[in-house]
């Protein structure tokens, strides 16, 4: 969904590195969430915002830090990228009223 | 943790027939949703059932609720080869009606 747009797409880093995943919407959306998702599993929540001053740890944030700069931007950071962070990361939004959330594509991310 | 549960967790079926994926949750839900991802995309939301509603149908999609049992299904009658994807539910819970999501069934259709 264009509406939402990460980058980058791919990336592959090494371990010990530190990197960061951006994530921008044009929906107007005030609620914004970072998500991992592992091979044959469900998505699990890392972090999620309410709006622009409100940051909230979901179930797996140890290693992961955001920043919300504005309402259409929510960045992910891997302060020391280890291997077991290999994943495919997802962005995603949410108006709360409707409460249905729609999707970036992703960023397929590498660990070596 | 993840409180939704799928089954089966893999699908193979012929084109023409129907697809029926069931959702199993453990706490109170606010409402359920259903999302289908085509390999290594993101997710596309397909469907929303309030914990109020009992049944929900969109298109060739038919979504069920059993809140006595805390418990989902989703049918997808006359399956094309293009529905071929994995399907996630996840439940809504809390003030905040943060998501859950389901481990995924992958669905298979064959030409």
């Amino acid at each position: 969904d264009a509406d939402v747009t990460q980058t980058p797409r791919n990336r592959i880093t090494k371990t010990g590195k530190r990197i960061m995943l951006e994530c921008s919407q044009t929906k107007g959306h005030d609620r914004m969430y970072w998500y991992r998702q592992d091979p044959g599993l469900g998505l699990q929540l890392i972090y999620y915002s309410f709006d622009v001053k409100d940051i909230n740890k979901g179930e797996i944030s140890d290693g992961y830090s955001v920043s919300r700069q504005a309402q259409a931007k929510f960045s992910l950071s891997l302060e020391s990228a280890i291997p077991n962070q290999t994943a495919l990361y997802f962005c995603a939004t949410s108006d709360p009223g409707k409460q249905t959330q729609y999707f970036g594509p992703g960023t397929r991310l590498l660990v070596l | 943790s993840q409180q939704g549960e799928e089954d089966p967790q893999a699908l193979s079926i012929q084109e023409g027939e129907n697809a029926t994926m069931n959702c199993s949750y453990k706490t109170s839900i606010n409402n359920l949703q259903w999302y289908r991802q085509n390999s290594g995309r993101g997710l596309v939301h397909l469907i929303l059932i309030r914990s109020n509603e009992r049944e929900k149908h969109s298109g060739r999609l038919r979504v069920t609720l059993d809140t006595s049992k805390k418990s989902s299904s989703l049918l997808i009658t006359a399956s094309r080869a293009a529905d071929t994807a994995s399907y996630f539910c996840a439940s809504a819970a809390g003030a905040n009606s943060k998501l859950t999501f389901g481990k995924g069934i992958t669905l298979s259709v064959r030409p």
